[in-house]
C-alpha cells in the first residue's frame, strides 16, 4: 500500500517562473491538504481539496492554486515565484469520514527560487 | 487569532525522560496533534489527544488539557535516534487543516 507520494523531489525555479507540484494521497484518502514549511519553521497550511473543491484556505496570496483530480490526486501551482517561496512544500492526506484522525504526510518537494 | 507555542530547543540525555510542552490559542479546538520530523523529511505522527488526559504509546506519551490550552510529549527512555523536530498541531474545528507551532529542537546525547 503506497503511502502520500509528491513529485518532483526537488526544484529550482528563477524569480518571476511559474512552478507546479504533484501529490498523490494515500490508497483509500480523499482529502488532500498543503503545507509549506520554511526552515527553522512550522508548516503552514496553504489549502485543502476534496471532492476537486477548495474547502478551505489559509493566508497566502492568489499566486498559489491548486487542483484536485477524479483520482483524489492534487496539484500546487505557484505563479510569479519569489525568492521567498522557497521552501518545503508537504502534501498530507486524510479521510474526511471515517474514524482515522491523522494525516499522512509526503516526502515533500523542496523548491529553490533563485 | 491562532497561535500555539512550544520551545524553540532543548537538549537531553540518553536514556533519559524529556517533557516538550505546547501551549496554544486557536479560535476552534478539534484535536491536538504531536509530529516527529527528522531533518529534510515529511512530519511522522506520533499522537493525537482530543479528550483531557494522557494518552500512552510505548515510550511515548501525551497529555492534553482542554481548560488550559496545554498539551506535552513525553519521551521515555530516549535514544540518539529521537534527536529531531517535534511538532504540535491543533486540529481547526469542523475541518482537517492543522496549525502547527515552529516546532522544537531536540538534541540527544550520549
Amino acid at each position: 500500500d503506497a503511502g502520500v507520494t509528491q513529485s518532483p523531489t526537488h526544484l529550482i525555479k528563477t524569480r518571476g517562473q511559474q512552478v507546479t507540484l504533484r501529490c498523490s494521497p494515500k490508497s483509500g484518502h480523499d482529502t488532500v491538504s498543503w503545507y509549506q514549511q520554511a526552515l527553522g519553521q512550522g508548516p503552514q497550511f496553504i489549502f485543502q481539496y476534496y471532492e476537486e473543491e477548495e474547502r478551505q484556505r489559509g493566508n497566502f496570496p492568489d499566486r498559489f492554486s491548486g487542483h484536485q483530480f477524479p483520482n483524489y490526486s492534487s496539484e500546487l501551482n505557484v505563479n510569479a515565484l519569489l525568492l521567498g517561496d522557497s521552501a518545503l512544500y508537504l502534501c498530507a492526506s486524510s479521510l474526511l469520514s471515517g474514524g482515522s484522525n491523522e494525516q499522512f504526510f509526503g516526502p515533500g518537494t523542496r523548491l529553490t527560487v533563485l | 487569532g491562532q497561535n500555539i507555542d512550544q520551545p524553540t530547543e532543548m537538549t537531553a540525555t540518553e536514556g533519559a525522560i524529556v517533557q516538550i510542552n505546547c501551549t496554544y490559542q486557536t479560535s476552534g479546538f478539534n484535536g491536538l496533534f504531536w509530529y516527529q520530523q527528522h531533518a529534510g523529511e515529511a512530519p511522522t505522527f506520533l499522537s493525537y489527544n482530543v479528550l483531557d488526559g494522557l494518552e500512552e504509546k510505548g515510550r511515548f506519551s501525551s497529555f492534553l488539557s482542554r481548560s488550559k490550552g496545554y498539551s506535552y510529549l513525553l519521551l521515555k527512555e530516549l535514544q540518539m535516534k529521537d534527536s529531531a523536530s517535534y511538532l504540535c498541531a491543533v486540529r481547526d474545528q469542523g475541518f482537517q487543516k492543522l496549525v502547527f507551532g515552529t516546532g522544537t529542537r531536540l538534541l540527544v546525547s550520549p
